[in-house]
């Protein structure tokens, strides 16, 4: 069972580049979610879903996109890097009739230069 | 929407001795309080989580406790060990919204 899977789990962007982080659940969770961490500032939510096809914003969601075309996957994608954008990305899913109990990825760290 | 406030942000015990991180949050509308620790280069695991219909909940160390009139919950770690040692994180939902607090850095001292 391999739980949340992101990959990849390091990389580094040039200001202005663009990129995907991945994220893969295989628990059939309807739930999907993904929060940047940076220091002293605990876990901020990017954007949600709570089922294929439906996404919505959280807390920080600038400069990020996400769908939801399988229940498996939810990728987060930065359309035009910033070093603001360097960070550790962690997303985790769910299920909803479960109190919202969700479960983390190993989280992604992202430099931007 | 919902803010958590965590305090404090670094604790330091000595092993054996218990340890209290407190939480409070806005939204009286949240109904679920998970806690989650975060080892160094891992991902946030849930360790205990309460529902806004329970006051306590204790599972062999650790116990959290809610009073949702002052919109406040505690994390309680008795006789800790060296292991223990990491941050911990509060959080409150208002499902399928779900905001944490900053962290506490524990350290315990053998």
């Amino acid at each position: 069972n391999a739980g949340v899977t992101q990959t990849p789990k390091f990389q580094v962007l040039k200001t202005g580049q663009s990129m995907t982080l991945q994220c893969a659940q295989d628990m059939n969770h309807e739930y999907m979610s993904w929060y940047r961490q940076d220091p002293g500032m605990g876990l901020r939510l990017i954007h949600y879903s709570v089922g294929a096809g439906i996404t919505d914003q959280g807390e920080v969601p600038n400069g990020y996109n996400v769908s939801r075309s399988t229940t498996e996957d939810f990728p987060l994608r930065l359309l035009s890097a910033a070093p603001s954008q360097t960070s550790v990305y962690f997303c985790a899913s769910g299920q909803t009739d479960s109190g919202n109990t969700i479960y983390f990825g190993e989280g992604s760290w992202l430099t931007v230069v | 929407g919902e803010n958590v406030e965590q305090h404090p942000s670094t604790l330091s015990v000595q092993e054996g001795d218990s340890a209290v991180i407190k939480c409070t949050y806005s939204d009286s509308a949240s109904n679920y309080f998970p806690w989650y620790k975060q080892e160094l280069g891992k991902g946030p695991q849930l360790i205990i989580d309460i529902r806004s219909n329970v006051g306590e909940k204790k599972d062999q160390r650790i116990a959290v406790t809610l009073n949702k009139t002052a919109k406040h919950f505690s994390l309680h770690i008795t006789e800790t060990q060296p292991e223990d040692s990491a941050v911990y994180f509060c959080a409150a939902s208002n499902p399928p919204d779900m905001r944490f607090g900053a962290g506490t850095r524990l350290t315990v001292k053998p």
